[in-house]
C-alpha cells in the first residue's frame, strides 16, 4: 500500500464546505484511493473511493489530481455530525489505516 | 442496507481467560477481516480470511490469536489467553465478492482484560 500524508487536524464552520487533503505520491496504478471516517470510537464507516476520475456520491466528493499524487474529499455543508476522524487510505485491497485527520465543525 | 453486525458490544474478562468475539458479516459477502483499535490509537489491521482460511494476518496476530467461520453466518475472533495489553476495540468488516471490493465495518466490540 502507499503512503499516506494527512493534516493532523482541520476545523471547519458548520454549513461550509470542508475540504480535506491527502498526499499519496508513491500510489501505483492499480491502488484506489479510499476515505472512511470514524466517530469517536464507533467502527470505521465508508466515505467514498475513487482510481483516476473524481467521484461524487450522497456524502462527499473526491477529487483526485491527474498525477494521483495527490486528492481532497469535500464535505459539501458540514454539519456537527461531520466531527470526526478521517482517513484516507491508497490501496489495493488491504485497508492499512494512519492517523487520519480531525476534523472539527465548530457552529 | 445491509450491515455488519458485532457481539458482544462490551466483554470485559480476567487476564489469562479464553474470550470470542463475534461478526455477523453482510450476507453474500466472502471476504472477511478483524482489525483492533488500542484506546487513542489507530486502526490495526489482525487477518483476512477467504474460503475458510487465512489469506493474510499481521504480526499482531499470534498463536493466541485464531479465526473461525463456524457457519455460514458468523465469523469469529479468539483470543486463548488475554493479556492486559488485549484490551482495545475489536472492528469486523467483510467484503463482497473481490477482495479489492469496499470493506464495510461492524460497530466494534470493546474488550477490557483486568
Amino acid at each position: 500500500d502507499a503512503k499516506t500524508t494527512q493534516p493532523p487536524s482541520m476545523d471547519c464552520a458548520e454549513g461550509r464546505a470542508a475540504n480535506l487533503p491527502c498526499n499519496h505520491s508513491t500510489i501505483s496504478g492499480n491502488e484506489y484511493v479510499y476515505w472512511y471516517r470514524q466517530i469517536h470510537s464507533q467502527g470505521p464507516q465508508y466515505i467514498i473511493h475513487g482510481l483516476k476520475n473524481n467521484e461524487t456520491n450522497e456524502m462527499a466528493s473526491l477529487i483526485i489530481t491527474e498525477d494521483r499524487k495527490s486528492s481532497t474529499l469535500i464535505l459539501p455543508h458540514a454539519t456537527l455530525r461531520d466531527t470526526a476522524v478521517y482517513y484516507c487510505i491508497a490501496t489495493y485491497n488491504d485497508m492499512r489505516f494512519g492517523a487520519g485527520t480531525r476534523l472539527t465543525v465548530k457552529p | 442496507e445491509p450491515e455488519v453486525t458485532q457481539t458482544p458490544s462490551h466483554q470485559v474478562t480476567q487476564m489469562g481467560q479464553e474470550v470470542i468475539l463475534r461478526c455477523v458479516p453482510i450476507s453474500n459477502h466472502l471476504y472477511f477481516y478483524w482489525y483492533r483499535q488500542i484506546l487513542g490509537q489507530k486502526v490495526e489491521f489482525l487477518v483476512s480470511f477467504y474460503n475458510n482460511e487465512i489469506s493474510e494476518k499481521s504480526e499482531i496476530f499470534d498463536d493466541q490469536f485464531s479465526v473461525e467461520r463456524p457457519d455460514g453466518s458468523n465469523f469469529t475472533l479468539k483470543i486463548r489467553s488475554t493479556k492486559l495489553e488485549d484490551s482495545a476495540m475489536y472492528f469486523c468488516a467483510s467484503t463482497g465478492t473481490g477482495s479489492t471490493d469496499t470493506q464495510y465495518f461492524g460497530p466494534g466490540t470493546r474488550l477490557t482484560v483486568l
